[in-house]
């Protein structure tokens, strides 16, 4: 069965552009997560939705950032404009329907380089 | 809140040693367990898991005992290998974290043939 899937895997960009990633949850899965992971800051929970609807983003650090999901197999985590320190590596996770109590399954991650 | 304490790494074994990783977890009501590993350059892979007190989550050689008396979920096995050296997180569901993983900060485990 297929994982996780996420693209890019790796992204450049300059400071200023808007860059785009991408996430297709296991098929079933019904809650999606989206992480940042840095030396410095360690795992943090970005957002989360649940059937398709965001439940919590309290750790979105700013409007700069956005994230949507319009159906049950894709979602975007944007940022405009991008800056040096968004540069991390952002992970998707995906989580099936047995219940909050159940493991999540997260994909290879992409990683950002903003210079 | 949920909060989840790991043994402070670096970690450094040789081959066949064995592993123990400390973790330790406050959370309210009967959250469920994880160990999950991450080799470099790769994303986070479950690698066991508990869901009630008194269970042992194994995977790979790899165990661990979910025991509420003492909030704790420590990662052990007996002989590893090269190939185990990667970053260990224990995680928690559930409590007042409704959803939500609540990680530790991960031990790196370097094992030496």
């Amino acid at each position: 069965d297929a994982g996780v899937i996420q693209s890019p895997r790796h992204e450049v960009t300059e400071m200023g552009q808007e860059v785009t990633l991408r996430c297709k949850p296991i098929s079933g899965h019904n809650s999606l997560f989206w992480y940042r992971q840095t030396m410095m800051r360690g795992l943090e929970l970005l957002i989360y939705f649940n059937n398709n609807v965001p439940i919590d983003d309290s750790g979105m650090p700013e409007d700069r950032f956005s994230a949507k999901m319009p159906n049950a197999s894709f979602s975007t985590l944007k940022i405009q404009p991008s800056e040096p320190r968004d540069s991390a590596v952002y992970f998707c996770a995906s989580r099936g329907d047995e219940g909050v109590l159940t493991a999540q399954y997260f994909g290879p991650g992409t990683r950002l380089l903003v210079l | 809140g949920n909060s989840v304490t790991q043994m402070e790494g670096p970690v450094t074994l040789s081959e066949e040693a064995f592993l123990t990783i400390n973790c330790t977890y406050t959370a309210t009501g009967y959250p469920s367990l994880f160990w999950y590993v991450q080799y470099p350059g790769e994303g986070l892979q479950l690698l066991l898991k508990a869901t009630k007190a008194d269970d042992k989550g194994s995977n790979k050689g790899f165990e661990a005992t979910y025991r509420k008396e003492t909030t704790s979920f420590h990662l052990e096995k007996g002989s590893v290998q090269v190939s185990d050296s990667a970053v260990y997180f224990c995680a928690l569901s559930g409590g007042t974290s409704y959803g939500k993983l609540t990680f530790g900060q991960g031990t790196i485990l370097t094992v030496h043939p």
